[in-house]
């Protein structure tokens, strides 16, 4: 697997309550995303990073938050926990350009009640 | 906008069969496909890529995929199934404009019996 990895690997939590995800890479890659996977929805785009503090939303972006104050770091936020916001959610990386894969990490299990 | 869709939810083959994982596109200009894996409890994994030129690519594991502009079609490909290509296939394509992010389809779950 390429360099990366995400904390926490699994959590429960409660309606309402803050949550933060984050992702670490040894690569260097310029370009970091935080998707979320459903059943019958593959995956989708919370948000994006293209640089250090340079973040954007993606497609499902309500209720998130992130931020990346280190090239290797990227933080999704949950700001106050939703039940619909149970999912497992995926950190990737790409180097630029549309043309290259994306790396991905192993996942965090999300569960809130 | 940029997409991919796959028709088939579940796949089921035998071992040592062919095996064929579908996906269409719906693209601007011309596209760039992707196709990942993921095995159980793990992230995506990168299987192979069309940019341009042979519209028969080749990548890890001994998959394949044919480009066919006409069908507008990228389907994955393996001459013979093994037990251990049983995963979840998904088919993707990066949006036009986009921060290199890519839009997936929705997956194939692929199980390949003894």
């Amino acid at each position: 697997d390429a360099g990366i990895t995400q904390s926490p690997r699994h959590k429960v939590t409660e309606t309402g309550t803050p949550v933060t995800l984050r992702c670490h890479q040894t690569e260097n890659h310029r370009y970091m995303y935080w998707y979320r996977q459903d059943p019958g929805h593959g995956l989708r785009l919370i948000h994006y990073s293209y640089g250090v503090k340079d973040t954007d939303k993606g497609e499902v972006s309500d209720g998130y938050s992130v931020s990346r104050s280190k090239t290797e770091d990227f933080l999704l936020t949950l700001e106050s926990a939703t039940s619909s916001q149970t999912s497992v959610y995926f950190c990737a990386i790409t180097a630029s350009g549309a043309w290259n894969e994306q790396f991905f990490g192993p996942g965090t299990r999300l569960t809130v009640l | 906008a940029q997409s991919v869709a796959q028709p088939e939810d579940q796949v089921n083959v035998a071992e040592g069969n062919p095996l064929t994982v579908k996906c269409t596109y719906s693209v601007s200009g011309n596209p760039y496909l992707f196709w990942y894996v993921q095995y159980p409890n793990r992230g995506l994994q990168f299987l192979l890529k069309y940019i341009t030129g042979d519209n028969l690519v080749k990548g890890s594991y001994g998959f394949e995929a044919e480009f066919n502009k006409s069908q507008t079609s990228f389907h994955l490909k393996k001459p013979s199934a093994l037990v251990s290509d049983s995963a979840l296939y998904f088919c993707a394509v990066p949006p036009r404009g986009g921060n290199n992010d890519m839009r997936f389809g929705a997956g194939t779950r692929l199980t390949v019996k003894p």
